[in-house]
């Protein structure tokens, strides 16, 4: 069975930094992309970024939104993904998802976790 | 906003249908990108209903269906059931952006 399990949410003042991990069996982690969404309170799904796999040179890209503050590593011989969370900011509070296309054409995500929240307040 | 624009809430009654529809621009599902749909029902984790536009995972009933024509694309749900009632999203890739995006969600109600 796939599973992807997100870790590390909480409560963190503004400015502040935060790692969240992404602990994925059942599939091919290191031949998989893994991406991060997330969904603030009330609104949509939102992409955040995602890292690709060694033979694309763990290549990764961002949201404008979170461009310079967050990053995104991966551990492939633990099954885990990371979102390093810096300088951040109240509209940056949601529930985190890890999401990976394995198996798929890239385009889409067949796998998700249930979600991590983050909220950003003082 | 959402680069693709969904209408925030649909009904309907026990096995009636209902349509959800999806419009983007000449960036994303006009330029040829294909639309997947997603389910989120709140404490789950979001499942892939639809991709590639008409394509279901094993798994999902084929009472649901999607459709693409020009920048926009339709979601079909046929004998709504109770266990239906979730938020739907739409999601393309935007080659202006240079990544991954969803619609802004719609939820369904079944009365």
């Amino acid at each position: 069975e796939v599973q992807l399990v997100e870790s590390g949410g909480g409560l963190v003042q503004p400015g502040g930094s935060l790692k969240l991990s992404c602990a994925a069996s059942g599939f091919t982690f290191s031949g998989s992309a893994v991406h991060w969404v997330r969904q603030a309170s009330g609104k949509g799904l939102e992409w955040v970024g995602r890292i690709r796999n060694k033979a694309n040179s763990f290549a990764t890209a961002y949201a404008a939104s979170v461009k310079g503050r967050f990053s995104i590593s991966r551990d492939d011989s633990k099954n885990t993904a990371y979102l390093q969370m810096n300088s951040l900011k109240t509209e940056d509070t949601a529930v985190y998802y890890c999401t990976s296309p394995a198996g798929g054409s890239g385009w889409y995500f067949n796998y998700w976790g249930r979600g991590t929240l983050v909220t950003v307040s003082s | 906003q959402s680069v693709l624009t969904q209408p925030p809430s649909v009904s309907g009654a026990p096995g009636q249908r209902v349509t959800i529809s999806c419009t983007g621009s000449s960036s994303n599902i006009g330029a040829g990108y294909d639309v997947h749909w997603y389910q989120l029902i709140p404490g789950t984790a979001p499942k892939l209903l639809i991709y590639g536009n008409t394509n279901r995972p094993s798994g999902v009933p084929d009472r649901f269906s999607g459709s693409k024509s020009g920048a926009s694309a339709s979601l079909a749900i046929t004998g709504l059931q109770a266990e239906d009632e979730a938020d739907y999203y739409c999601q393309s890739y935007d080659s202006s952006l240079s990544h991954w995006v969803f619609g802004g969600g719609t939820k369904l109600t079944v009365l």
